[in-house]
């Protein structure tokens, strides 16, 4: 089955640029999507990229899509303390579930 | 738009006891409801596919007569966790599907915290 990898920590300093960055072992989703997970809520839809984009920016995020290498990445420009969450990267598969990884928690230092 | 409601927000219960979840679509209908379990620290576990009129799917190893789903209408989707012990305690996160094809993103729900002691 598809297989979904994150790193699970990123620390950086308000005002940086953040990139958070996710592989995969399917090649077949034809969407790719990132989450935003705050402490005991639900999951919060950020942004989405279709397979055959290779860049989608959206304000301060940019979203880039490595198909050869199977990787997916999300930029956060200007990082704010806001911005402290726990971030998914997932995938549809050809069922219409999603698969996640297994998050990479954002820490944004003042 | 897509706003995915969950109730309750959070419940504690006893061993032994059944509680339910419910999930609404408030502003869109949902014909694919889908149900998570989260726990701490970790990704979401698909439990289950609620598809509004027929039975759920269940994920390979999610007990059916355990966690009973019901989507009885395009908007509600309920999930029973029945006779509860305390190693069903976790978070569970309901999503509900927009269309029925195409992109058709996800939008979850805030959650319920299920805490059986």
């Amino acid at each position: 089955g598809e297989d979904v990898e994150q790193s699970l920590f990123l620390s950086v300093r308000e005002g940086d640029s953040s990139v958070i960055n996710c592989t995969y072992t399917d090649s077949s989703s034809t969407y790719l999507y990132w989450y935003k997970q705050e402490p005991g809520a639900g999951l919060q839809l950020l942004t989405y990229i279709f397979s055959n984009m290779d860049m989608k920016q959206d304000q301060r995020l940019t979203v880039l899509l490595n198909k050869k290498d199977k990787h997916l990445s999300l930029r956060i420009a200007d990082t704010q303390t806001g911005d402290s969450a726990i971030y998914f990267c997932a995938l549809m598969d050809s069922s219409y579930k999603l698969i996640f990884g297994s998050g990479t928690r954002l820490l944004v230092r003042p | 738009g897509a706003v995915v409601s969950q109730h309750p927000s959070w419940v504690i219960c006893k061993s032994g006891t059944s509680v339910k979840i419910e999930c609404r679509s408030l502003d869109f209908q949902a014909t694919t409801m889908f149900w998570y379990r989260q726990f701490p620290k970790q990704s979401l576990m698909l439990m289950a596919t609620s598809n509004e009129g027929s039975k759920a799917t269940y994920e390979q190893g999610v007990e059916k007569d355990k966690f009973l789903i019901n989507h009885a209408s395009l908007t509600l989707s309920t999930l029973t966790v029945t006779s509860a012990h305390p190693e069903d305690s976790s978070f569970y996160i309901c999503s509900a599907r927009v269309g029925t094809s195409g992109r058709g993103e996800q939008y979850f729900g805030p959650g319920t915290r299920l805490t059986v002691t």
